[in-house]
């Protein structure tokens, strides 16, 4: 079976640090991973994944996660957190090779960037 | 523009009506979802479509239904026997075919019982 934990529900980071929201997963079989964003009443954006090939992935707004497969974690970070990073982040995980297109979000991580 | 609306951006019902969401997208996406969101919990996926007259039960689909008559389109309705249906409701499509491909979200329907 397919589970995504997100072991924090919240971060606190003061704006110029670098953040760090963690996730690990389990999948029977090799994983997709994602990063999504959510901000108030609204519905989640896309900010990174990870397929294959380098480990190190970029995506949007200088975001940044890193795939440890022997850790089964994918942690999501940027190197200078801005007050507009305040936000609602999921981890969410797909099964490669098996699970059709089933896709398992985490409980989220609120992230608040202090000025 | 090409995206998922979601309507109505707010909706309240009355204990013991049925009540439909509305999912429509214009992104030629073969697969659509539904997820539950409430605080703490993440989402939960309620029912998925991979493809046109066929949708699967996700993880807590009981007191909910859906049909899926046309690409376009992935109704939800939250039946009276939906004991907590008070949440925030996301509909969900991707490419078929592309498993490694992100979903793209909805802007979400908040449902309060009253």
């Amino acid at each position: 079976a397919q589970s995504v934990a997100q072991p924090e529900d919240q971060v606190n980071v003061a704006e110029g640090n670098p953040l760090t929201v963690k996730c690990t997963y389990s999948v029977s079989g090799n994983p997709y991973l994602f990063w999504y964003v959510q901000y108030p009443n609204r519905g989640l954006q896309f900010l990174l994944k990870y397929i294959t090939g380098d480990n190190l992935v970029k995506g949007s707004y200088g975001f940044e996660a890193e795939f440890n497969k022997s850790q089964t974690s994918f942690h999501l970070k940027k190197p200078s957190a801005l007050v507009s990073d305040s936000a609602l982040y999921f981890c969410a995980v797909r099964d490669r090779d098996t699970g059709g297109f089933k896709t398992i979000f985490g409980a989220g991580t609120r992230l608040f960037v202090k000025a | 523009d090409g995206g998922i609306t979601q309507s109505p951006k707010y909706l309240f019902r009355k204990e013991g009506q049925n009540v439909t969401l509305s999912c429509e997208q214009n992104l030629n996406h073969d697969a659509m979802y539904w997820y539950r969101q409430d605080p703490g919990q993440g989402l939960r996926l309620i029912y998925y479509s991979q493809i046109v007259n066929d949708f699967q039960k996700g993880d807590i689909a009981e007191g909910y239904s859906v049909s899926r008559e046309k690409k376009e389109s992935f109704p939800l309705t939250v039946t009276s026997a939906q004991k907590n249906p008070t949440a925030f409701y996301l509909c969900a499509s991707s490419p078929m075919g592309q498993k490694n491909t992100e979903a793209f979200f909805g802007q979400g329907t908040r449902l309060t019982v009253v």
